[in-house]
């Protein structure tokens, strides 16, 4: 069973930075692609960043508003994805997912996600 | 970036009913569309991608159509599970960007 799982949120004050995690399983981590997304209460989801898996990879993208304070990696060797992000501000409040890539001719779909992890921006 | 557009933004419905969510892409997709439903508190979960390939373990009551700019998800025979909110992605270009969801509601 593919399973991924998301780690790393909490409290944080304005300013300061924080480092995601998502750990797969059940599946062959390095052949896909991982995607981070978010959602603040009660809006939609938003895509932040995926990185390929192979042979594409691990070239990075990004959404437009999220270049610069946005960093993906991953280590395939520990079947582990981070996200890191930097200067927070209260805009950053939201639950944020991970979710596995299925690659097409030049995107990706998403069909596995973690369960979330809640980020709260607050002094 | 491909603007998503979702209509209706909220929809009524009962037990039994058959739905239909519309989702319009600012320029062609041509099939690279993705359907997911998120129940409250819940993850997303993918329903159909490619506009009408069903996920798998996914019901047969879901079906999607559409190319190009214009596509739809309809659900037959809503059952309790089906309450949530649905969402269309395009993954035409490596920027992936949603709808802004379809609250399917009693």
């Amino acid at each position: 069973e593919v399973q991924l799982v998301e780690s790393g949120g909490g409290l944080v004050n304005p300013g300061r930075s924080l480092r995601l995690s998502c750990i797969g399983s059940g599946f062959s981590f390095g052949d896909y692609a991982l995607g981070w997304f978010r959602q603040a209460p009660g809006k939609g989801l938003e895509w932040i960043s995926y990185i390929r898996g192979r042979p594409y990879g691990p070239k990075p993208e990004y959404a437009p508003s999220m270049r610069g304070r946005f960093t993906i990696s991953r280590d395939d060797s520990n079947s582990l994805a981070s996200l890191q992000i930097d200067s927070l501000t209260t805009e950053d409040t939201a639950m944020y997912y991970c979710a596995r890539g299925n690659p097409a001719i030049m995107g990706y779909y998403f069909d596995s996600w973690g369960h979330g992890t809640q980020v709260t921006v607050s002094s | 970036d491909i603007q998503m557009t979702q209509s209706p933004s909220t929809l009524s419905a009962s037990l039994g009913d058959t739905v239909t969510i519309t989702c319009r892409a600012s320029q062609t997709i041509d099939s690279w569309l993705a359907w997911y439903q998120q129940r409250p508190g819940k993850a997303p979960k993918l329903l159909i991608y490619k506009a009408s390939y069903l996920h798998s373990g996914v019901k047969s009551t879901f079906s999607g159509s559409g190319s190009g700019t214009e596509f739809t998800l309809t659900v037959s025979g809503l059952q309790p599970d089906d309450f949530g909110t649905y969402f269309c992605q395009q993954y035409h270009n490596d920027s992936p960007t949603f709808g802004q969801g379809t609250k399917v509601e009693i």
